[in-house]
């Protein structure tokens, strides 16, 4: 079974500070695929970026950044210089494809609030 | 950009009604899902769908639940006679055919089962 825990369930930061969202999973699939999603107020999903797990390469995206430790089975995620419109509900998620299995199973999500 | 849309946007029906959520998802894409968000809860799997047929479902897919293709472009989900508990948020997404690739998903829509 897969499972995926945001321990995090409420950040609160002021504008321009960074902030990183904790995702662990559980799975015991060798492949499998990793998810961020961000939910802002107005109630879509939105999606972030995909990691692979034969991938480790953590990458950077303008203000966001990733890093993905296999040894820890931890996906985390970074918001550097913080913006309100970043605050949102984030998800993470996980693939793992046993079978025909293509759900995604999510974590109870982390809300984030910057402050102006 | 392509995107999933669904319709409505907002959905209020009695208990006991049967009520469809609609959905187009991204033209060259081969799977469908529904997931559901109860309120302030984590998203959770619902069913998938390809080649015309259910290729998993979850625990909370039971007989009230059922899904169709009914076009070449519309993905629908039918709840037949609608509890209390299943106001929440619908979301429908697609997805290219191999497991590595994105689930993209619609804006959602809201049920409210009173």
């Amino acid at each position: 079974a897969q499972k995926v825990t945001q321990a995090q369930t409420e950040i609160s930061v002021v504008e321009k500070e960074d902030v990183t969202l904790d995702c662990v999973y559980e799975t015991r699939d060798t492949t499998y695929y990793l998810f961020w999603y961000k939910q802002p107020p107005s109630g879509e999903l939105v999606f972030l970026i995909r990691r692979n797990s034969f991938d480790e390469q953590n990458e950077i995206s303008g203000r966001y950044s990733w890093n993905f430790q296999k040894s820890t089975s931890s996906f985390n995620f970074t918001i550097t210089a913080s913006q309100v419109v970043d605050s949102a509900v984030y998800f993470c998620a996980l693939r793992a494809p046993s079978g025909s299995a293509r759900q995604l199973t999510f974590g109870s999500g982390t809300q984030l609030t910057v402050l102006p | 950009e392509p995107e999933v849309t669904q319709t409505p946007s907002h959905q209020v029906t009695q208990m006991g009604q049967e009520v469809i959520l609609r959905c187009v998802p991204i033209s060259n894409h081969l799977y469908f899902y529904w997931y559901r968000q109860i309120l302030g809860q984590k998203v959770e799997f619902l069913v998938s769908f390809y080649n015309n047929e259910i290729s998993e479902k979850s625990e909370i897919f039971d007989d009230q639940f059922s899904v169709e293709r009914p076009d070449g472009s519309n993905f629908t989900l039918k709840i037949r006679s609608t509890k209390l508990e299943d106001s929440a948020m619908y979301f429908c997404a697609s997805s290219e055919a191999t497991p590595r690739y994105e689930q993209y998903f619609g804006p959602g829509t809201r049920l409210t089962v009173t």
